[in-house]
């Protein structure tokens, strides 16, 4: 089974659109976040939810709205699509946000705006 | 200066060599660091925590220098499939902040 799930694999859109992304954590965690990986590889945290209340938030345009409907879930949320939102998406999760604990990524989202 | 700094490589060394790199980190109060792994279009996966008095697991050693605000990867006896891209974690004391470095290339050939 896989730990960490997200939801479409690959999506392909066009400039103004609005899309979402879907994830989901088998592993009993407390702590899921939303990261975007750009064309640089530079991997960045957007935000982090604890037990569905959101703790890191850190400077995304507002277009970009993260939802956590129960601990295991973690969906993300994007109006008005622009060019520059084309990366891939990770979603992960670990037992804690602080110290040692390991954080389990899911696959990635590659998202392309046309 | 940014906050979390690797150098880009590529590292390209013949397997079996060993190979070693550096993360500098610009804050102080950091208090967590890891070595994180990521293999072409794979997501990132734990390589290694880094604990203050060093710690070694198998062929890859990570050492702490709080004091120059560094962490370091070795890697013995390299293997084909060490080839990939590692990328240094900083978690701040709050545990409010969660910071990538860029990544360092390695390249094992035969």
């Amino acid at each position: 089974d896989t730990a960490v799930s997200q939801t479409p694999k690959y999506l392909v859109t066009q400039m103004g659109n609005d899309k979402s992304i879907k994830c989901e954590q088998n592993l009993g965690h407390d702590t899921m976040y939303w990261y975007k990986q750009d064309s640089k590889k530079f991997l960045k945290i957007m935000f982090s939810y604890n037990n569905k209340e959101l703790i890191i938030n850190e400077t995304v345009p507002n277009r970009f709205s993260p939802k956590s409907p129960d601990k295991a879930h973690l969906n993300l949320h994007i109006n008005s699509l622009e060019l520059g939102d084309s990366a891939v998406y990770f979603c992960a999760s670990s037992q804690e946000l602080a110290g040692f604990d390991e954080q389990f990524f899911g696959p990635g989202t590659r998202l392309t705006v046309l | 200066r940014k906050e979390v700094e690797q150098d880009p490589g590529p590292f390209n060394v013949p397997e079996g060599a060993t190979v070693a790199f550096n993360c500098t980190y610009s804050n102080s109060a950091s208090q967590s660091f890891f070595w994180y792994r990521q293999d072409c279009r794979k997501e990132p996966k734990l390589l290694m925590s880094v604990y203050s008095s060093g710690n070694e697991d198998g062929r890859f050693t990570a050492q702490l220098n709080r004091a120059s605000q560094y962490i370091s990867l070795l890697i013995r006896d390299s293997k084909l499939s060490d080839s990939a891209t590692y990328l240094c974690v900083v978690k701040y004391s709050s545990a409010s902040k969660i910071i990538f470095g860029s990544g360092t290339r390695l390249s094992i050939r035969p």
